[in-house]
């Protein structure tokens, strides 16, 4: 159980264009999301915390115009990417908890994104 | 605000040895738990081992052990009989417990892994 599932896998978009990625709790009601992102060969940065129904909590110096999350539904949430640049090209990655506490987070596979 | 550190940026062991990664902590709270992750090429996060930090009995799971020291603010992995597969970044995270804390993750740096045939 405790499966995540995140898409698309990766993505290439042209610059200016807007790019929005999903994640998805297959088999329970994620109550808390996480969106990290993670540049080559660097660790994971968490970027916001979603909540379903809420509004994100967005980490600081992280352009919250710029990385729009929406925790519409305990199963889903989005992350989407406007108008991307090159320097948005990264490796995107959402977990998710089951608001137990001390529960591990479950991860998804991760986006690769281009911006070209 | 808690950090974690791993000062290992690379390891490396041979196959069927043991070795060991390092990761220190940095927190005010006295209850939290820690866990660590595999990230193999394949960029998919894996729980590797969680610990809680109110049992004093290192966690375990097959070759996977931990070395939690509360008081040193300490917890390393063992990984023993390596083998290829666990070849991976490895990363530290520590997690807020007390209702109302953060669930959020903290990640160390990572290790890289490398195992020898």
């Amino acid at each position: 159980g405790a499966v995540v599932s995140q898409h698309p896998s990766w993505v290439i978009c042209k610059s200016g264009t807007s790019v929005k990625i999903e994640c998805r709790s297959l088999d329970f009601q994620a109550t808390t999301m996480f969106w990290y992102r993670q540049f080559p060969k660097q660790s994971l940065m968490l970027m916001a915390t979603s909540n379903e129904g809420s509004k994100a909590t967005y980490e600081q110096g992280v352009e919250k115009d710029k990385f729009l999350i929406n925790h519409a539904s305990l199963t889903l949430s989005t992350l989407t990417v406007t108008s991307a640049h090159p320097e948005d090209s990264s490796f995107y990655i959402c977990s998710a908890s089951k608001g137990t506490i001390g529960s591990p987070l479950h991860f998804g596979n991760g986006t690769r994104l281009t911006v070209t | 605000a808690q950090t974690v550190t791993q000062s290992q940026p690379e390891m490396s062991v041979q196959e069927a040895e043991t070795v060991t990664l390092s990761c220190t902590y940095d927190t005010s709270e006295s209850d939290y738990y820690l866990f660590w992750y595999k990230q193999p090429p394949s960029r998919q996060m894996i729980l590797v081992i969680r610990q809680e930090a109110y049992k004093q009995q290192n966690a375990t799971e097959n070759r996977f052990s931990v070395n939690f020291q509360k008081a040193a603010k300490s917890f390393s992995l063992k990984i023993s009989d390596s083998q290829l597969g666990d070849a991976a970044m490895y990363f530290c995270a520590y997690r807020s417990s007390f209702q109302g804390g953060s669930e959020k993750l903290v990640f160390g740096k990572g290790t890289k892994l490398t195992v020898n045939p």
